[in-house]
């Protein structure tokens, strides 16, 4: 089973600023198959990145992912007041699937 | 529009069972499976297993192995997570969430693009 450790556990940040999140695998992801889901307090999660890189349909380019092998990152330009949530990262290189821990975003 | 309507929530004693439905609409069924994730209060997202809408196949965390059933049925769109021999840490929200693409040809894991709204399991004496 491939363990996703995400961190820091949480970032606190202001409107504006950026925010840069990781997620580091214990072995290498084939194919930069990496998800990044935000999650919201109440709500189910919704994806925002796929392929490591690729933004989900509607999902603003201040959110944007990079990295491949074992290194991943997500990165927010500027924090809209709406971005603060949760975000969790997810390998699928692997037919048993495994989310990080999770990132908590929240206001300073 | 496409959308996954989950079951309400649920109570039960330890020891029972609770079964949880997942109707998925605006889309061809078969073409698709499903992953089912829950998340204890407080905590973060725990994946489970998924199903093929489109054969059946099932591939369960380990975790979950001998526990947990993953059903389908196609004439209602509907599917399905079983989980038996209830704990009190089995207590959270249990969604379903589309992640297998079995279009044209075999079924390949995919992220989960659409989720359910959520089905919040009690466990307790």
């Amino acid at each position: 089973e491939i363990v996703l450790t995400q961190s820091p556990g949480t970032l606190s940040l202001s409107p504006g600023e950026r925010a840069t999140l990781s997620c580091r695998a214990s072995q290498s992801v084939s194919s930069n198959s990496l998800a990044w889901y935000q999650q919201k307090p109440g709500q189910a999660p919704s994806l925002l990145i796929s392929g490591a890189s690729s933004r989900a349909t509607g999902i603003p380019d201040r959110f944007s992912g990079s990295g491949s092998g074992t290194d991943f990152t997500l990165t927010i330009s500027r924090l809209e007041p709406e971005d603060f949530a949760v975000y969790y990262c997810q390998q699928y290189s692997s037919a048993l699937l495994t989310f990080g821990g999770g990132t908590k975003v929240e206001i300073k | 529009q496409v959308q996954l309507v989950q079951s309400g929530a649920e109570m039960k004693k330890p020891g029972a069972s609770v079964k949880v439905s997942c109707k998925a609409s605006g889309y061809t069924f078969i073409d698709y499976g499903f992953s089912w994730v829950r998340q204890a209060p407080g905590q973060g997202l725990e994946w489970m297993g998924w199903i093929s809408a489109h054969n059946g196949d099932t591939n369960y965390a380990q975790k979950f192995q001998g526990r947990v059933t993953m059903t389908t049925d196609t004439s209602t769109s509907t599917a399905y997570m079983e989980l038996r021999s209830l704990r009190s840490d089995d207590t959270a929200v249990y969604y379903c969430a589309r992640g297998l693409n079995c279009s044209g040809g075999p079924c390949y894991v995919r992220p989960f693009d659409i989720w359910g709204q959520g089905t919040m399991v009690t466990v307790s004496s």
